[in-house]
């Protein structure tokens, strides 16, 4: 069992629609990271949580720690949010480190 | 704007070949990391490091080394490229805290035939 594991795996909506990805994780973490890939490889940092919630713009990201989950919703999604949504967290053990889950595919149709 | 520069967006090298793929962070950060990401396994660490000279193996340490002479630049050496080793390549850096963010590059697509 991987310690981080993200769903669904693939996730295809309309364009207006609004979109939940799931993290799950097994260990106790300092901070949660949700990340974003384009096509081409680029990965860039959209949150770092380590309780609570957060929003920037139409991104909102939530964890609950006792639970051990983070969601990450998107409202009113776009084809630019088209993209891998990859969760990572930083286990409290481990100092710098990350585990990543195997991301989540986001397609979304006009 | 913060930076994370790979030297090479996309490779193809020989098997057998020594390659190098440098990274190059200018945000003073301590910590810098190599990574490899394969279709269903998803990022990998290879080796990280918190300090000049200073690294630590990752989970997937074989058939690579590392090198960091300088605190901006952190390099990922194939001694012997092998086909296996075909696959994309992130670099990414944080700073010694580890409630802060880490910042990656744009990816090397790495090619060995």
């Amino acid at each position: 069992k991987n310690e981080v594991e993200q769903s669904p795996q693939n996730l295809t909506a309309q364009e207006g629609e609004f979109i939940t990805i799931n993290c799950s994780y097994s260990v106790g973490i300092s901070a949660l990271h949700w990340l974003q890939q384009h096509p081409g490889g680029g990965i860039v940092s959209l949150f770092m949580l380590s309780s609570g919630k957060k929003k920037h713009g139409r991104l909102i990201a939530t964890i609950n720690i006792q639970e051990k989950h983070s969601s990450l919703h998107i409202t009113a999604s776009h084809p630019r949010d088209s993209a891998v949504y990859i969760c990572a967290v930083r286990d409290e053990t481990s100092g710098s480190r990350l585990t990543f889950g195997e991301g989540t595919q986001l397609t979304v149709n006009p | 704007d913060v930076k994370v520069t790979q030297s090479s967006r996309y490779l193809v090298k020989r098997t057998g070949e020594k390659v190098f793929l440098e990274c190059v962070q200018d945000m003073d950060h301590e910590n810098m990391f190599w990574y490899r990401q394969d279709p269903g396994l998803g990022l990998r660490l290879i080796y990280f490091s918190y300090d000049v000279k200073m690294k630590e193996k990752g989970d997937i340490p074989e058939g690579y080394s590392v090198s960091r002479e300088k605190k901006e630049r952190f390099s990922l050496i194939l001694e012997s490229a092998s086909t296996n080793q075909t696959s994309m390549y992130l670099c990414a850096s944080s700073a010694l805290d580890s409630y802060t963010e880490a910042f990656f590059g744009q990816g090397t697509r790495l090619t060995v035939v």
